[in-house]
């Protein structure tokens, strides 16, 4: 079952902008993770963010975290063309044995326009 | 360079055939992973295995057999129980210790002939 919906499921924006994308989730969880997929290539883990955090900075990526509404978001500011990927949101919990069992959203697909 | 190889990057199939998807990696993780992708949609976990010679169904098991005889490896059969397989596959891996990412090859495209 898709854990998490991504909001917008598309985004159209110009070179230089910066681009939100949400997700929400139903169930407690012990980390979110995002995702980039080129179109036909696996996914790229971007960034990792726990439960017990409510914000994190990587780079140009900024995500936020609010356990009591079940949401996070995904900032890329300034963004290229080289940006344009679909992005997933995984909610994780921790496998007995090790390991993250990682619940996908449906994605946002982001076209950064030259 | 340590990765994951999947192979072959398309594969087709024959009504009532089973195929072997390939999956290595070199990353030295002991947790790997198997999922399905179909379009527009997220992924949803099929298998998933955290040590040699043994493995877990994920949450669409149905249709779908692994193995894990080596840490390298873990290949993927879906078999012709697996009545809509026409799909991307991706397989993932992970080191077992606290939170960690998954590291994804590129995957392999299925259709049915």
């Amino acid at each position: 079952s898709q854990q998490g919906e991504e909001d917008p499921q598309a985004l159209s924006i110009q070179e230089g902008e910066n681009a939100t994308m949400n997700c929400s989730y139903k169930t407690s969880i012990n980390n979110l993770q995002w995702y980039r997929q080129n179109s036909g290539r696996g996914l790229v883990h971007l960034i990792l963010i726990r439960s017990n955090e409510r914000e994190k900075h990587s780079g140009r990526l900024r995500v936020t975290l609010d356990t009591s509404k079940k949401s996070s978001s995904l900032l890329i500011t300034a963004s290229r063309a080289a940006d344009t990927a679909s992005y997933f949101c995984a909610t994780a919990h921790i496998l007995t044995g090790g390991g993250n069992k990682l619940t996908f959203g449906t994605g946002t697909q982001l076209k950064v326009e030259l | 360079d340590g990765g994951i190889t999947q192979s072959p990057k398309y594969l087709f199939r024959k009504e009532g055939q089973n195929v072997t998807l390939s999956c290595e990696q070199n990353l030295n993780h002991d947790a790997m992973y198997w999922y399905r992708q179909d379009p527009g949609q997220g992924l949803r976990l099929i298998y998933y295995s955290q040590i040699v010679n043994d493995f877990q169904k994920g949450d669409i098991a149905e249709g779908y057999s692994v193995s894990r005889e080596k840490k390298e490896s873990f290949p993927l059969t879906v078999t012709s129980a697996q009545k809509n397989p026409t799909a991307f596959y991706l397989c993932a891996s992970s080191t077992t210790g606290g939170r960690q990412p998954q590291h994804f090859g590129d995957g392999t495209r299925l259709s049915i002939l």
